[in-house]
């Protein structure tokens, strides 16, 4: 079975430019999830989607947000992009999530 | 790859020896509880996980232990092999479906 795969894998963006970065869960899951991870901060939680819906959302500014397809694909859409945006940003998904969630390679978004 | 975090706490071991690698949870509500391990330029990877009605699951070569009275997990890496070089992370799932995660340790294996 394939796994979680991200796309694009490295992205360069400027400032107050918007971009969307995209996710394809495991066949079969339902959850997606949507991570960002910096050197400072570590791993943060952006917001969950289970059967295009949002269930959960961390304690990101409204610039971040997403959204997931009738498959179970997902979309994440930064807006007005800022320096501090630039980070890994990594796509897990799951069947039901609360069991446990698969990683993509991430994508690494730089902004300058 | 870049460096998932600059300033993690790091364990340095001998190929061969066992390590332990220890992460302290936040939430007495937390019920489910997932190690990964995070090679440079990857992402994480799930090693092993463990409900909070258990206090051991072992695994090919790792065991978990969870002490619910002081809140702390361990993941247990027996015969460390260079290949186990990564950062480690812990990660509780809160009950509201959200996984949060500890700060990482760094595991360096040497010859």
């Amino acid at each position: 079975k394939a796994g979680v795969t991200q796309t694009p894998r490295y992205l360069i963006k400027t400032r107050g430019q918007q971009v969307t970065l995209s996710c394809s869960p495991i066949s079969g899951h339902r959850s997606v999830s949507w991570y960002q991870q910096t050197p400072g901060q570590g791993l943060q939680f952006l917001f969950e989607y289970f059967s295009e819906t949002q269930r959960n959302k961390g304690n990101f500014p409204g610039r971040f947000s997403g959204r997931q397809f009738s498959n179970s694909r997902s979309e994440m859409n930064v807006s007005t992009l800022e320096l501090g945006d630039s980070a890994l940003y990594l796509c897990a998904s799951s069947l039901h999530g609360t069991d446990t969630q698969y990683f993509g390679p991430g994508t690494r978004l730089t902004v300058l | 790859g870049e460096s998932v975090g600059l300033h993690l706490p790091t364990l340095s071991v001998q190929e061969g020896d066992n390590s332990i690698i220890n992460c302290a949870y936040s939430n007495s509500a937390s019920d489910y509880f997932i190690w990964y391990k995070q090679e440079s330029g990857k992402g994480p990877q799930f090693i092993i996980d463990i409900r909070s009605n258990m206090d051991k699951r072992q695994g090919q070569r790792v065991t978990v232990l969870l002490n619910k009275t002081v809140k702390h997990l361990s993941l247990q890496i027996a015969a460390t092999q260079p290949g186990d070089s990564a950062v480690y992370f812990c990660a509780e799932n809160d009950g509201a479906d959200k996984l949060i995660f500890g700060t990482g340790t760094r595991l360096q294996v040497f010859p």
